[in-house]
C-alpha cells in the first residue's frame, strides 16, 4: 500500500502564491491518479482537484494541481482568506487487494 | 443533485458493534460505476479510508480494518451500510459516506456522524 506525505502546514499572507506537495511512495506513479479535497472548520471535504489537474465545476481557476514525478502538488494563486482550510490528497492505489485509497496527513493552510 | 445522508448511534460500547446507514437521494445507487465508500477522520486528525462498496456489490476495505469491517449495499432503500465489530476507543472519529469514482474522486459526501465509543 502507497504511503501518501504532505507537509503539516503552510502559509501566505492575501494575494499571494502557495503550493501544498503530496509525495506518493510508489515505484510506478503512472498507475495511479491522486485527487485534492479542501476541508473548511466544521464541514465535510468538498473535491477541489481531481485525476491530478482537474478542476471540477464550481472550483475557482486560482486553484491549479500538476504531477511532477512521484509527486503532486496544489497552488493556491491570488491567495484569499477564506481559502484558510486543511488540504488533503488522496492517492488511489491498484495493488493485489484492489483498488484502494490512501489519504495524506492533511496540510493546515493559515493566510497570514 | 446527489445528497448523502449518514444514521446510526452516536454513542457505541467498547467491543461491540458499530453500524451505520447512508442514504443516497437525487441518483440511483445502483446505476452508474460508482464506489460507494465510508472514510472517518479521528478528532482533531486526517482523513482515513475505510473502505468501499462498488455498485456491483464488490467490496474493497483498508487493509487494517478489513477483518473487522462489513458493506452491504441495498438497491431498493437507495442505500449502503457498515459495520464495524469488536470496536474500541481507537474508533472514536466522525465517519463520512462519500460517493467515488476512480477518474473523478470523491465528488459527494454525507455532512459526517460522530461515533463516540465509550463505555
Amino acid at each position: 500500500q502507497s504511503v501518501v506525505t504532505q507537509p503539516p502546514s503552510v502559509s501566505g499572507t492575501p494575494g499571494q502564491r502557495v503550493t501544498i506537495s503530496c509525495s506518493v511512495s510508489a515505484s510506478n506513479i503512472g498507475s495511479k491518479t491522486v485527487n485534492w479535497y479542501q476541508q473548511l472548520p466544521g464541514t465535510a471535504p468538498k473535491l477541489l482537484m481531481y485525476n491530478y489537474s482537474q478542476r471540477p465545476s464550481g472550483v475557482p481557476d486560482r486553484f491549479s494541481g500538476s504531477k511532477s514525478g512521484s509527486s503532486a502538488s496544489l497552488a493556491i494563486s491570488g491567495l484569499q482568506s477564506e481559502d484558510e482550510a486543511d488540504y488533503f490528497c488522496a492517492a488511489w492505489d491498484d495493488s493485489l487487494n484492489g483498488r484502494l485509497v490512501v489519504f495524506g496527513g492533511g496540510t493546515k493552510l493559515t493566510v497570514l | 443533485q446527489v445528497q448523502l445522508q449518514e444514521s446510526g448511534p452516536g454513542l457505541v460500547k467498547p467491543s461491540q458493534t458499530l453500524s451505520l446507514n447512508c442514504t443516497v437521494s437525487g441518483g440511483s445507487i445502483s446505476s452508474g460505476a460508482y464506489y460507494w465508500t465510508w472514510i472517518r477522520q479521528h478528532p482533531g486528525k486526517g482523513l482515513e479510508w475505510i473502505g468501499y462498496i462498488y455498485y456491483s456489490g464488490n467490496t474493497y476495505s483498508n487493509p487494517s480494518l478489513k477483518s473487522r469491517l462489513t458493506m452491504s449495499l441495498d438497491t431498493s432503500g437507495n442505500d449502503f451500510s457498515l459495520r464495524l465489530t469488536s470496536v474500541s476507543v481507537a474508533d472514536t472519529a466522525v465517519y463520512y459516506c462519500a460517493r467515488g469514482s476512480y477518474h473523478k474522486g470523491f465528488d459527494y459526501w454525507g455532512q459526517g456522524i460522530l461515533v463516540t465509543v465509550s463505555s
